[in-house]
Parts: C-alpha cells; sequence; structure tokens
C-alpha cells in the first residue's frame, strides 16, 4: 500500500502566498524526501529529513517532521509563478530494502 | 554533468512486440531503480538493483525484466508488451549508503511509452 500520502491532491493560490503541504505515513522511516516534477518531467529532489529531526529549512522551503504523528509538512514562502508543479514526498523506511516509497503527489498551482 | 539519461524518450508499439528502454548514469551510483508513473496512483516502483547482478521486484515488477550486467546501465525489458503497461517510466539512481545517510534519488528524464 501507499506510504506516503499528499494532502491536498491540489493547491491553487495567488503569487507571493505561501504553500503549505503535507505527507502522512504509516510505518516507522529513516528519512523522509520532498521531490518536485515539473509537468511530463523527471522528479528532481529539493529536501530531505531524517527521523531525528524536526525541521529544516532550504531557501525559500521549510520541512517539517512530526515521527508521532507520522506526518511532515512541506512549506514554500513567497511562492513564484516558477514554483507551478506536482511535490511529492518519500519516505524511506527503517527495515527491509532501500526504496523510496512516493504518495500520489500535490499538484501546486500558482496563479500570477 | 551528473545525469541519468534514458532512451527513448517517447514509444508507440503494438501489443506483443518486445522493446527495451535503456537507462544510463554516470555517477558511479550502486543503487538504481525503475518507476512507473501513473494517474491517480502515484509512482511506483517496478524493479531496482543494489550492484551489479544484484536485481530485485519493486511493487509492480508483472510483465517486466531487467538486468545490470555493468554499474552503469539498467535496461527495463517488456517481452511482450500490453496495453496496461502504456505509462510514464523513470529510471533512477542513488548511492548505496549506511541507513541514515539519505540517499537521494536522481531521476532520468522519463520515457512515455504507448502499447496499443
Amino acid at each position: 500500500s501507499q506510504q506516503g500520502e499528499e494532502d491536498p491532491q491540489a493547491l491553487s493560490i495567488q503569487e507571493g502566498e505561501n504553500a503549505t503541504m503535507n505527507c502522512s505515513y504509516k510505518t516507522s522511516i529513516n528519512n523522509l524526501q520532498w521531490y518536485r516534477q515539473n509537468s511530463g518531467r523527471g522528479l528532481v529532489h529539493l529536501i530531505l529529513i531524517r527521523s531525528n529531526e524536526r525541521e529544516k529549512h532550504s531557501g525559500r522551503l521549510r520541512v517539517t517532521l512530526d515521527t508521532s504523528k507520522k506526518s511532515s509538512s512541506l512549506l514554500i514562502t513567497a511562492s513564484r509563478a516558477a514554483d507551478t508543479a506536482s511535490y511529492f514526498c518519500a519516505t524511506m523506511r527503517i527495515q527491509g530494502a532501500q526504496k523510496l516509497v512516493f504518495g500520489q503527489g500535490t499538484r501546486l498551482t500558482i496563479n500570477p | 554533468e551528473a545525469q541519468v539519461t534514458q532512451n527513448p524518450r517517447y514509444l508507440i508499439t503494438v501489443t506483443g512486440k518486445k522493446l527495451t528502454v535503456t537507462c544510463s548514469q554516470n555517477m558511479n551510483h550502486e543503487y538504481m531503480s525503475w518507476y512507473r508513473q501513473d494517474p491517480g496512483l502515484g509512482l511506483r516502483q517496478i524493479y531496482y538493483s543494489m550492484n551489479v547482478e544484484v536485481t530485485d521486484k519493486g511493487d509492480v515488477p508483472e510483465g517486466y525484466k531487467v538486468s545490470r550486467k555493468e554499474k552503469r546501465n539498467f535496461p527495463l525489458i517488456l517481452e511482450s508488451p500490453s496495453p496496461n503497461q502504456t505509462s510514464l517510466y523513470f529510471c533512477a539512481s542513488s548511492i548505496l549508503g549506511s541507513i541514515g545517510a539519505g540517499n537521494t534519488q536522481y531521476f532520468g528524464p522519463g520515457t512515455r511509452l504507448t502499447v496499443l
């Protein structure tokens, strides 16, 4: 079954606003990663947060992780039209084969 | 430039005609993986490889084969394609670090396959 589930499935905001996307997962993880995908293209890694971290920043991105709730959020501040893309969370489990399990993604649209 | 390349980028074929999608990475990564992406289903892993001659099934391996004869290449083979294999396919690679290393995956540009 799908490990990560993003919420919302789609989000449309005005340029300059902040965008928040959430991810929930089911099993214990080693780390959680966020990826971005422009339409029809390959995924690009954005940021990784390990299970012993609670918050991480990278430029306009802020990721939080709450392992007790098995959830993560990705915040994009001061959004730009170029941020329009799909965003996926992916989890790597502690046990078992090394693999990333992806959620279904959040489609973000930034309106100029 | 560090990259993962896939060929072809687009392919239209007919049911039953064997095809191979190539994947190559120039980062000396041990780990390589194939995914398919379908609307509403996200990315699902087909097969992965942790090193040369070491491959294993992912979540949706039926109808696919892979091989890893060289570290840089990880071709995906469809022996007898069917219309339900119409999808967008991605190859990815990463280092095979220790637990906690992160192991960010680098993705190829994708191959859009249509099976008629």
